[in-house]
């Protein structure tokens, strides 16, 4: 099956700066979204992003199908960043929501 | 909108002990899906839907079952519950391609 492997593992951020997370995957998919699961649990959708580029404020996603991977880009962070990011996709045909999880990053942010 | 809405928010069980995870949407989404998080992992698909009547099994099904009988419901039924299925569960619900996926907040389930 499709191979999901998020990078890095963890992240301990200070206050402010800026981090890059990677999710590469091993097949063609037409579904691939970043989720925040908080320090409470909940899982948050930041980007529904099978291609292209998207920006949310701080936060902004580039997936490049064609090289099989997605970046996520957090500029100025803040401790309320915290959490895990998690990447997910689908395949084709049929894969809205059967999403395949990876393993996700552990971010801290200090003050 | 109350969004995905999962009840109970704990549970506890005794092994062989059956019992339904809730999951009722308000977005009249036709995608529906069950996941389970163990420690430390991402995701894993349980059972999912594409619309009422229609449900089909994900990468971990055995041990459960499910129903669509109306767009807004799609519980979890656990039949025989065992100390693996401890874990939390999470609903989520969505329009189709084109458009993300919402979580409800999770049920954390202990199996002793």
């Amino acid at each position: 099956g499709i191979q999901v492997e998020q990078s890095p593992p963890d992240l301990i951020l200070q206050e402010g700066a800026n981090s890059t997370l990677r999710c590469n995957f091993s097949d063609s998919v037409n579904n691939l979204q970043w989720f925040h699961q908080n320090p409470w649990g909940q899982l948050i959708n930041l980007f529904y992003i099978p291609s292209g580029t998207k920006q949310n404020g701080r936060l902004s996603a580039t997936t490049v199908a064609t090289e099989r991977y997605s970046l996520l880009y957090i500029s100025s962070s803040q401790t309320t960043d915290s959490g895990v990011y998690f990447c997910a996709v689908g395949l084709s045909p049929g894969g809205y929501n059967k999403l395949i999880f990876g393993a996700g990053t552990r971010l801290a942010v200090h003050p | 909108n109350a969004g995905v809405t999962q009840t109970p928010k704990f549970q506890v069980l005794k092994t062989g002990q059956s019992m339904t995870l809730q999951c009722a949407q308000d977005m009249n989404h036709e995608y529906m899906s069950w996941y389970r998080q163990d420690p430390g992992m991402g995701l894993r698909l349980i059972h999912y839907s594409v619309g009422a009547g229609i449900t089909d099994q994900g990468e971990v099904p055995n041990g459960y079952n499910v129903s669509r009988s109306t767009t807004e419901d799609f519980p979890l039924r656990l039949l025989s519950a065992a100390p693996s299925q401890t874990s939390v569960y999470f609903c989520a619900s969505g329009v189709g391609i084109g458009s993300p996926l919402h979580f409800g907040n999770g049920t954390r389930l202990t199996v002793t």
